[in-house]
């Protein structure tokens, strides 16, 4: 069975104080890895989409990293605007795989 | 990328009543999803809502409980029915624009609390 776990649950940063979330995946086959950002009240914001080991993709503060088994994204220099919850999901390579999420990480971004 | 627009945003129901959640598309999308999202948990896909027949339900998600409509390539409703505080969540429309990159979009959700 698919599984996906994150680690911290929670992270409570200073601005500008750097660090990295991590999920940890087990899929039959990846055909991909997604990171989502969630704001309280609203539906995920997509962010990432990872295909192979070794691939990174970069976005402003963000960076996500893919290995055989966990995927990290890194948030550099952080700001109190990057607070909210990061979720990340796999999808199996075999038709009709489905998402498999996260139960995220609840980053806080201190002034 | 598309936008997803969902009524109601939220609303209060009562033990018993039915409410039904509405997701309208920008663009005609060939995917659309509906998660649930427990308080403080990740989300559940509940069925996939398929254009001109049955929605793919999940394990532990009936027709019943969880009627779904498609009636074209742009919209989509989820039904709850006869509804219990355990139902207290939010509801997520998605989409997927593209069966080769896999990409999910989501609606703003719909966040039902049930008295």
């Amino acid at each position: 069975e698919d599984q996906v776990t994150q680690s911290p649950e929670a992270l409570r940063l200073q601005e500008g104080e750097s660090s990295s979330l991590n999920c940890s995946y087990t899929v039959s086959g990846l055909r991909g890895l997604f990171w989502y950002r969630q704001d309280p009240g609203k539906g995920p914001e997509f962010l990432f989409t990872l295909y192979s080991a070794g691939e990174e993709k970069e976005k402003e503060r963000l960076k996500a990293t893919l290995t055989k088994k966990e995927s990290f994204l890194h948030i550099t220099a952080p700001k109190p605007e990057d607070s909210a919850t990061y979720l990340c999901a796999v999808q199996g390579r075999f038709y009709g795989q489905n998402f498999v999420f996260g139960p995220g990480t609840r980053l806080s971004v201190l002034p | 990328s598309a936008v997803i627009s969902q009524k109601p945003s939220r609303d209060i129901c009562q033990r018993g009543t039915s409410l039904t959640i509405q997701c309208q598309v920008d663009s005609q999308v060939t995917m659309m999803f509906w998660y649930r999202q427990q308080p403080g948990q990740s989300l559940t896909l509940i069925a996939t809502a398929n254009q001109g027949s049955e929605a793919t339900y999940e394990s532990g998600f009936v027709i019943d409980k969880f009627p779904i409509s498609r009636p074209n390539l742009t919209f989509s409703t989820l039904t709850v029915s006869n509804m219990s505080p355990e139902d207290s969540s939010i509801y997520l429309c998605s989409v997927g624009t593209s069966v080769n990159t896999g990409e999910l979009f989501f609606g703003e959700g719909s966040r039902l609390t049930v008295l």
